[in-house]
């Protein structure tokens, strides 16, 4: 049973870095096809793509977030990394992570990790 | 970057009844092949993660009970749930996964009347 696992801080100041780790169970970040994505929502609002990684490194991002993203994988702790430099409040959001699976959709979820940004 | 829209913004049906949902695309979302929309319809409730129900814009994802169905093609697609339950309260979003970046409708929210 493939499951994907958010953490990370659940405040955070402006201007500080904000580090989001997705543990994958059941697959791992180098098999073969693996594509993992991290999404975002804010409070009542809808979903956003930042960024994606595959098995064999290549990396996505928003284009509008690019400049403030980092997107990374640790094969010994089967997890995948972002980064967010320079958070704002409207950075506040639930962050999840999701894998490309059947039909090449978005098909596992992690329960997701909210995140504020507050001073 | 490929915009989706959705209307409406939120409807109430009668349970028992029937709901439908549109997306539009800003442009085409079918494969390089051309053979497959890859456009899928996510339902999602309050506190918990989307839940993938159809991908390639018409296939259920497995345990999608059959009262979910999606079509069209191209730029247009449905998203229909029949006989609503009330287990079926939730947003529902677009997602067209053709082109990076990815990008999601804005959402119908449905509800009971």
């Amino acid at each position: 049973q493939v499951t994907l696992k958010e953490s990370g801080p659940a405040l955070v100041k402006p201007t500080q870095t904000l580090t989001l780790t997705c543990t994958l169970s059941g697959l791992s970040v180098s098999t073969q096809g693996m594509r993992a994505n991290w999404i975002r929502q804010p409070p009542g609002k809808a979903l956003e793509w930042l960024a994606r990684i595959d098995w064999d490194g290549d990396k996505f991002y928003s284009p509008f977030l690019k400049t403030r993203l980092a997107i990374s994988k640790d094969t010994y702790r089967n997890q995948v990394v972002l980064r967010l430099a320079d958070v704002d409040p409207l950075d506040t959001a639930m962050y999840y992570c999701a894998r490309v699976g059947v039909g090449d959709a978005l098909d596992i979820w992690g329960p997701g990790t909210m995140v504020i940004v507050s001073s | 970057d490929i915009v989706l829209t959705q209307s409406p913004d939120s409807l109430a049906v009668s349970l028992g009844e029937r709901a439908t949902i549109n997306c539009k695309s800003s442009q085409s979302v079918l494969s390089t092949s051309g053979k497959k929309n890859l456009l899928a319809w996510y339902q999602q409730k309050p506190g918990q993660p989307p839940k993938l129900l159809i991908y390639w814009a018409s296939t259920r994802e497995s345990g999608v009970p059959d009262r979910f169905s999606g079509s069209g093609s191209g730029t247009d697609f449905t998203l229909t749930v029949n006989s609503l339950q009330a287990e079926d309260v939730a947003v529902y979003y677009c997602h067209q996964y053709a082109d990076v970046p990815l990008t999601f409708g804005p959402g119908t929210k449905v509800d009971i009347k």
